[in-house]
């Protein structure tokens, strides 16, 4: 079953404000990823952070890790009309089989 | 390759037909994931191999669903007489190294669509 929880579902913007997803895990965990999943289309890679660090940043991408509260946040700044699509967080257990265990997303949209 | 190759990209059966998909991973990587995504959102882990060895088969549903990874061949998922809760798009992964820190790259998926 699913261990991760995403919030909002769903999220609408304009272009150029900035996005925050949310997403909450139960169990102990090695690492957190984000992907992104265009309609129709796998899903990319865009980060991972590791259970020992707190924040990380790629180009537009911050993510935030806080273990105690077993929670992370993906902040997109500066959104663009690209950036629309479904995005997902992904753990691996420590001590486990490296299979990952996804949240259910939140489908975002920016408006141009 | 340099991406994770899935085959067909649709496949439509009727119900108790046998489906079979295939994943060629990027070439390099030894671990090859499968999941499931029902209704476009929960994936669903199902098997992960090492090699042509299965590394985890926790997810597979007992009956009904199998998979290879065959030297020199694409990875395969196949499932018996399938039922109407098979619709779905399968995803194969593959990644370097099945360890921390390791990022899986994903293929575009098989939509199967059981009529």
């Amino acid at each position: 079953s699913q261990q991760g929880e995403e919030d909002p579902q769903a999220l609408s913007i304009q272009e150029g404000e900035n996005a925050t997803m949310n997403c909450s895990y139960k169990t102990s965990i090695n690492n957190l990823q984000w992907y992104r999943q265009n309609s129709g289309r796998g899903l990319v890679h865009l980060i991972l952070i590791r259970s020992n660090e707190r924040e990380k940043h790629s180009g537009r991408l911050r993510v935030t890790l806080d273990t105690s509260k077993k929670s992370s946040s993906l902040l997109i700044t500066a959104s663009r009309a690209a950036d629309t699509a479904s995005y997902f967080c992904a753990t691996d257990r420590v001590q486990g089989a490296q299979k990952l265990v996804f949240g259910q997303g939140t489908r975002l949209t920016i408006n141009p | 390759g340099e991406e994770v190759a899935q085959t067909p990209k649709h496949l439509v059966r009727g119900e108790g037909q046998k489906a079979k998909l295939y994943c060629a991973p990027i070439k390099g990587h030894s671990y090859v994931f499968w999941y499931q995504q029902v209704l476009k959102n929960e994936f669903k882990f199902l098997i992960s191999f090492q090699n042509e060895n299965v590394f985890d088969e926790t997810g597979m549903p007992k009956e009904r669903f199998s998979a290879k990874c065959l030297p020199n061949s694409p990875c395969s998922l196949e499932i018996q007489a399938t039922k109407l809760e098979d619709s779905a798009v399968y995803f194969c992964a593959s990644s370097r190294r099945n360890v921390a820190n390791q990022p899986q790259h994903f293929g575009d998926g098989t939509r199967l669509s059981i009529l």
